[in-house]
């Protein structure tokens, strides 16, 4: 499976700033997501990223909060626009094959607490 | 109805015996289910795919699917300490869609 990194692994965000996190991987995946994972819960699929075209945002959430780049097959960022409290949570990415049944891998995650 | 559910935890099992981690979902048509491990303050990661009715086994764990039934089942034989964790069964819906459940928390008691 491919190794995933992500940037910064936490932080501590003053309310009203945004926030990207990046995901870094060591081959090029087809497929990249991000989730959110809020204290106590289980993952919320945020958004889905594939190169070349622009992500696909899951009921409830809009992309003027969560703005995702995908430059590269090895790549993609999340931005957390104007942080609030409520934004406290784990983000996230995962890779997988080209193919929606195929397994998805999880990066180590970026903690973030907003003030 | 929520879209995939666990048996509610946390679960205790004591050292050496088998756990038995549960999961229903509510699409009939889903083809792909997984198995991952979540450890307190990690990413998850995963354990064991099953496509097929029956079971799998790899080393201690033994997934089991039964389409007709709607339920996915993960055993974990001689369960360690160091399976303690939340398991979080995620089932790929028939419109392409993964849903996480939302785990069920394993203490293994020495």
């Amino acid at each position: 499976s491919a190794v995933i990194s992500q940037k910064p692994s936490r932080d501590i965000c003053q309310r009203g700033t945004s926030l990207t996190i990046q995901c870094q991987v060591d081959s090029q995946v087809t497929m990249m997501f991000w989730y959110r994972q809020q204290p106590g819960q289980s993952l919320t699929l945020i958004a889905t990223a594939n190169q070349g075209s622009e992500a696909t945002y899951e009921s409830g959430f809009v992309i003027d909060k969560f703005p995702i780049s995908r430059p590269n097959l090895t790549f993609s960022t999340l931005t957390v626009s104007n942080m609030s409290p409520e934004d406290s949570s784990i983000y996230l990415c995962s890779v997988s094959g080209a193919h929606s049944t195929d397994t998805q891998y999880f990066g180590p995650g970026t903690r973030l607490t907003v003030l | 109805q929520k879209e995939v559910e666990q048996n509610s935890g946390p679960l205790s099992v004591p050292e050496g015996a088998i756990a038995s981690l549960n999961c229903t979902y509510s699409d009939r048509g889903s083809q792909s289910f997984f198995w991952y491990r979540q450890y307190s303050g990690k990413s998850p990661e995963l354990i064991m795919s099953i496509y097929s009715n029956g079971d799998k086994e790899d080393g201690r764990f033994t997934a089991q699917l039964n389409k007709a039934s709607q339920y996915v089942s993960l055993l974990i034989r001689d369960s360690q300490p160091s399976d303690s964790a939340t398991y979080l069964c995620a089932v790929i819906t028939s419109y392409d869609k993964v849903i996480f459940g939302p785990g069920t928390s394993l203490s293994v008691i020495p």
